[in-house]
């Protein structure tokens, strides 16, 4: 078994700031990805990684970056926090390249934009 | 690229009713079929993993059935109880899709006792 650990839990910006969230996964997985879940939503992929150094944009990657600097990390840049913005960002990992593979998801960080 | 249609948002069954959520999907070229479950304040957790060959796949408490013609997925919760009280995800994956696998919106389902 394996876990995946997102830190922090709870974040809170200002409008303007530059947040950064964390993800590490110990399942040895290839694939990670990041998504964003509004209130009473589905997901939305944000940015999504197949090895160590591999950048791939989903659907909402604008106002957002990433970076995979090793296997087991995968971080998340909000470049500019919206105001009033509420949201739970979750990392997920997939075991192997392929469609096939279900992914594994962390706890998520919830932003909240003052 | 791949469309998930998710119903319906929200769902109220009482203790011992069935409950039935449906997916619909564009891409005829799917092959893998996932639900998930989310309960409040948690992660995801998969609860079953569906694969394009097998059109009926029995869980503790659960159905999922595929209709490939139809583009259809469906969960149906045999004898809901509150513990099944929860959001529910379907989520599917064509063998060209880059690694991706597309999201329905989610149903909010409530088992009352």
């Amino acid at each position: 078994g394996g876990i995946i650990t997102q830190t922090p839990k709870f974040l809170i910006g200002q409008e303007g700031q530059k947040l950064t969230l964390k993800c590490q996964q110990n399942f040895n997985h290839d694939t990670m990805y990041w998504y964003r879940q509004d209130s009473g939503k589905g997901l939305r992929l944000i940015y999504y990684s197949i090895t160590e150094n591999d950048l791939q944009k989903g659907d909402l990657s604008e106002g957002y970056d990433a970076s995979r600097e090793k296997k087991s990390s995968f971080s998340l840049t909000v470049t500019s926090a919206q105001k009033n913005e509420m949201a739970v960002f979750l990392c997920a990992s997939s075991p192997q390249l392929g469609n096939y593979a279900e992914q594994f998801f962390g706890p998520g960080t919830r932003l909240t934009v003052l | 690229g791949e469309q998930v249609e998710q119903r319906p948002p929200h769902l109220s069954v009482r203790e011992g009713d069935s409950a039935v959520i449906t997916c619909t999907y564009t891409d005829p070229n799917s092959y893998y079929f996932f639900w998930y479950k989310q309960e409040p304040g948690a992660s995801l957790q998969l609860l079953m993993k569906v694969f394009s060959s097998t059109e009926i796949n029995e869980g503790q408490g659960f159905t999922v059935l595929l209709n490939k013609k139809d583009k259809r997925l469906s969960l149906n919760l045999t004898a809901a109880h509150p513990g099944d009280s929860a959001a529910y995800f379907c989520a599917v994956s064509a063998g060209n899709s880059n690694n991706r696998i597309f999201f329905g919106d989610g149903t909010q389902l409530v088992v009352k006792p």
